[in-house]
């Protein structure tokens, strides 16, 4: 089967526009989770969902980031009024219920000029 | 606070020759750890992981070594080929803990060089 998608692949915008980023996670998975990488950077944590449980938005760095999940499978991350310190890969993984291991997306590259 | 530390920025290694990585922790409720590799723009791939019941896991060429008390694990590719650089991640995750089950907390990455 497919592995995560995201998209798009590559997203250029200019200061204080909202973008949107999508992911497809691997088909069964009930748990998805977005990461960054900024330059130079360690992936850090922005949000979790499991199943319909409430999702967990403790790594999300302002209220300018927002994500849904829709119907369990796909997700959106947004941001809006974007800042030139958005610029980063945006990671999204994927993560059945019965194993630990997260599978990762190939990754959105955002700059914000 | 970097609860998962890789010191070493970046490690050269012959063709043939083991190349060990490295990584420390220091959140005692970290129970399942995790190395990923990453090529420049793709996603990390994961490789190998550990349980902390656990001290050693062997897949193919990579084995995965944790020492809990010393909170520290590492990884081994014997032997080292070329096609294994990249920037190689550690991470580690809670089994136990509300809804932050599963989040991946990550080392600083480490570029692993295989010369031919």
């Amino acid at each position: 089967g497919a592995g995560v998608s995201q998209s798009p692949s590559n997203k250029v915008t200019e200061k204080g526009k909202d973008v949107e980023l999508r992911c497809d996670p691997i088909s069964g998975h009930t748990a998805l989770y977005w990461y960054r990488q900024s330059l130079g950077q360690g992936l850090e944590f922005l949000i979790y969902f499991q199943g319909n449980s409430a999702p967990d938005k403790s790594g999300l760095p302002s209220d300018r980031f927002s994500a849904e999940r829709t119907g369990g499978s796909v997700s959106t991350l947004t941001i809006q009024r974007t800042q030139q310190e958005d610029s980063a890969v945006y990671l999204c993984a994927s993560k059945s219920l019965a194993w630990e291991t997260q599978y990762f997306g190939p990754g959105t590259r955002l700059l914000v000029l | 606070d970097q609860q998962v530390k890789q010191n070493s920025p970046s490690l050269s290694v012959q063709e043939g020759r083991i190349s060990i990585l490295n990584c420390d922790y220091t959140n005692s409720m970290f129970d399942y750890f995790l190395w990923y590799k990453k090529y420049p723009a793709e996603g990390p791939t994961f490789l190998i992981s550990i349980s902390s019941i656990k001290d050693k896991n062997e897949d193919g060429r990579f084995t995965v070594f944790l020492n809990k008390s010393a909170k520290h694990l590492s990884l081994h590719i014997v032997p080292s080929q070329p096609g294994d650089s990249a920037v190689y991640f550690c991470a580690a995750s809670a089994s136990a803990g509300g809804t932050s089950y599963g989040k991946l907390t990550f080392g600083q990455g480490t570029i692993l060089t295989v010369h031919p």
